[in-house]
């Protein structure tokens, strides 16, 4: 268990579906970081959150959306879901904003049917 | 655009040989390089990293190198064996942005 808890495991939802991924960071971490993992991709980078505020973006679609909450827990939204959004979702976090080696959740599996 | 390159999808090992992973990028501000394992059903666990300004960082019987100029890394475990084999990622970042990009991934295998 790596401290980082992320629920729920599996996903499974149609087309056109909003579906709301939840990432819990070990206690402590003020940093939180959610990345997708497609097919025989490597991790990509979507958003980063710290102490609440978004801190940095990556390639994330407008049909995606995140915020951190002030328990420090934090929500990945997907909307308007199509095919090509099925994937792992792995959230990670961190101590301090930095690139030091964060540690992953186990990912929520997602797939759009 | 693969800023991160791991060519190699796949490898097979005997246990207690060496097994030597290689990474590739093409980002010259890339400065801080970092290594993952990851067991299916599982994330991936941060293994071992390494600072622009040092060649090699060892860590046990993992050891990463760094040919800055060769735009290379390489991660060496010595010696495999079968609890090593899953999937490795080479990650890199650029100064104090905490993204990381990571490559695709390269299977080990280490067999008994």
């Amino acid at each position: 268990d790596s401290g980082v808890t992320q629920t729920p495991k599996h996903l499974i939802t149609a087309t056109g579906q909003r579906v709301t991924l939840r990432c819990s960071p070990r206690s402590g971490d003020l940093s939180v970081y959610w990345y997708q993992q497609s097919l025989d991709q490597g991790l990509q980078f979507l958003i980063q959150y710290y102490n609440g505020e978004e801190r940095a973006k990556g390639n994330i679609l407008e049909r995606f959306s995140a915020q951190q909450f002030p328990d420090l827990h934090s929500e990945l939204n997907l909307s308007s879901l199509e095919l090509g959004d099925s994937a792992l979702y792995f959230c990670a976090s961190s101590v301090v904003d930095g690139p030091y080696g964060y540690t992953f959740g186990s990912g929520t599996r997602l797939t759009v049917v | 655009d693969q800023q991160v390159k791991q060519n190699s999808p796949s490898l097979s090992v005997q246990e207690g040989r060496i097994s030597i992973l290689n990474c590739d990028y093409t980002n010259s501000m890339f400065d801080y390089f970092l290594w993952y394992k990851k067991y299916p059903a599982e994330g991936p666990t941060f293994l071992i990293s390494i600072s622009s300004i040092k060649d090699k960082n060892e860590d046990g019987r993992f050891t990463v190198f760094l040919n800055k100029s060769a735009k290379h890394l390489s991660l060496h475990i010595v010696p495999s064996q079968p609890g090593d084999s899953a999937v490795y990622f080479c990650a890199a970042s650029a100064g104090a942005n905490s993204k990381l990009t990571f490559g695709k991934g390269i299977t080990l295998s280490v067999r008994p």
